[in-house]
């Protein structure tokens, strides 16, 4: 399975863009790319997940590269309330056991 | 959606005991699995739970130390057996939906804060 490198923490001010990266230059054809965050001592939550096309929900905008090795979680306007760990993570398509969880980035909103 | 429920949201125990954690979903679901998390790291996939047969376990993981149950499509149990402080962490439920297959989105419920003294 592709690996996933993120910073270990990211610091953002109220109201900005906070543009979250990863890598995952190992990345297969058939694998998608999910985000998730935890914020502290919650369950994890969904945030968006993608292919190869740029997403965007209500939440947040996914864009990858065209040569699908990294891409980069987008909060238009952060609040504090977005204070979390977001988790990248690959995983190939239907084969639901392989969610595994790397280290993270724990993005800090600022006022 | 789902709505995931734990039990216990937190426990304290005595290391050489038991705990058993309970997992349940107000929907019926794909796939059920349990993860851990040890104090400041990430989640770790421990097994996958199996309606009605053995659990799928990930490398490091044992049934013996862990035994799953998981009788019907909306519940399912997490045992840790003969605790030691190593094993203090939290413990989270996770499932897939029937009915989004193709999107694979994770929910997970609250978690399982477990202390071992």
């Amino acid at each position: 399975d592709a690996k996933t490198t993120q910073p270990t923490s990211m610091d953002c001010a109220e109201g900005r863009a906070a543009n979250l990266p990863c890598n995952h230059s190992t990345i297969s054809g058939n694998e998608y790319v999910y985000w998730y965050r935890q914020i502290h001592s919650q369950g994890p939550q969904y945030i968006i997940h993608g292919l190869k096309n740029n997403e965007t929900n209500e939440m947040a905008s996914l864009i990858i590269t065209e040569d699908r090795k990294s891409s980069t979680l987008i909060l238009p306007h952060a609040t504090l309330r977005d204070t979390a760990v977001y988790y990248c993570i690959v995983r190939p398509r239907g084969n639901f056991n392989k969610f595994y969880f790397g280290s993270g980035t724990k993005l800090n909103v600022k006022p | 959606s789902a709505v995931i429920s734990q039990k216990p949201s937190r426990d304290i125990c005595q290391r050489g005991t038991s705990l058993t954690i309970q997992c349940q979903v107000d929907s019926q679901v794909t796939m059920m699995f349990w993860y851990r998390q040890q104090p400041g790291q990430s989640l770790t996939l421990i097994a996958t739970a199996n309606q009605g047969s053995e659990a799928t376990y990930e490398s490091g993981f044992v049934i013996d130390k862990f035994p799953i149950s998981r009788p019907n499509l909306t519940f399912s149990t997490l045992t840790v057996s003969n605790m030691s402080p190593e094993d203090s962490s939290i413990y989270l439920c996770s499932v897939v939906t029937s009915g989004v297959a193709n999107t694979g989105e994770l929910f997970f419920g609250e978690g399982s804060r477990l202390t071992v003294l």
